[in-house]
């Protein structure tokens, strides 16, 4: 059984930085055919890619974004960190970690932690 | 690759059948999934590869298009079918989501 879930805290500070741990089981991520990543949906919008991770390490960021974010896993763990810098009030949403494969169907999603930021 | 999904509403009453629509800004091919997402709760995949029902999915949720015109179908409308329904590409990166279509059951 995949099970993934978000840890990590619920109000931020602007201009703080903001890391996000994904706790997954029932998978491995260590093949090019495995993928975790996190989007998130701001309150009452649609749901954004932020980033993703390959199993070899191979990452990929949203452009609008790329200079703000970092993602990496500790396999032994089976954790993903997504780490984002200089918060602002508009980063406000609910964040998720997603698990997907090269196969199409395989689309897992944890709860998600909504992320507030507000001084 | 933008996805300007319509309409933005749709209310219609049990039994009625839903037509939603997802137009690519450019070919996705095939690439193009719905999901379905109730208040609280992460999305859900519907469909993959535009036509395929994802495991456990009624057949009355159907997917059809390819290229830049997509179309998702439920045929009879439940009343648990009340959601917002969301398209969604990886053909290449960035990944992205259409805005959504509301759909409430009357």
């Amino acid at each position: 059984q995949i099970t993934l879930k978000e840890s990590g805290p619920t109000v931020v500070k602007p201009t703080e930085t903001l890391t996000l741990t994904c706790s997954f089981s029932g998978f491995s991520l260590t093949t090019a055919q495995v993928v975790v990543g996190w989007v998130r949906q701001p309150p009452g919008k649609a749901p954004e890619w932020l980033s993703f991770i390959y199993g070899t390490d191979d990452k990929r960021y949203t452009p609008s974004l790329r200079s703000r974010l970092s993602i990496s896993k500790d396999t032994s763990k089976n954790q993903v960190v997504l780490t984002m810098t200089n918060l602002d009030p508009v980063d406000t949403a609910t964040y998720y970690c997603v698990h997907k494969t090269t196969s199409l169907r395989d689309d897992y999603w944890g709860q998600g932690t909504l992320v507030t930021v507000s001084s | 690759i933008v996805l300007t999904q319509s309409p933005a509403t749709l209310s219609l009453s049990p039994g009625e059948r839903a037509t939603l629509s997802c137009r690519a800004s450019h070919s996705v091919s095939s690439f193009l999934a719905w999901y379905q997402q109730k208040p609280g709760q992460p999305p859900r995949l519907l469909i993959y590869g535009a036509s395929n029902r994802a495991t456990g999915i009624p057949a009355r949720f159907s997917g059809s298009g390819s290229g830049t015109d997509f179309t998702l179908t439920i045929s009879s409308l439940e009343p648990e079918d009340s959601a917002v329904y969301y398209c969604h590409h990886r053909v290449t990166w960035p990944w992205t989501f259409g805005q959504g279509t509301k759909v409430d059951i009357k």
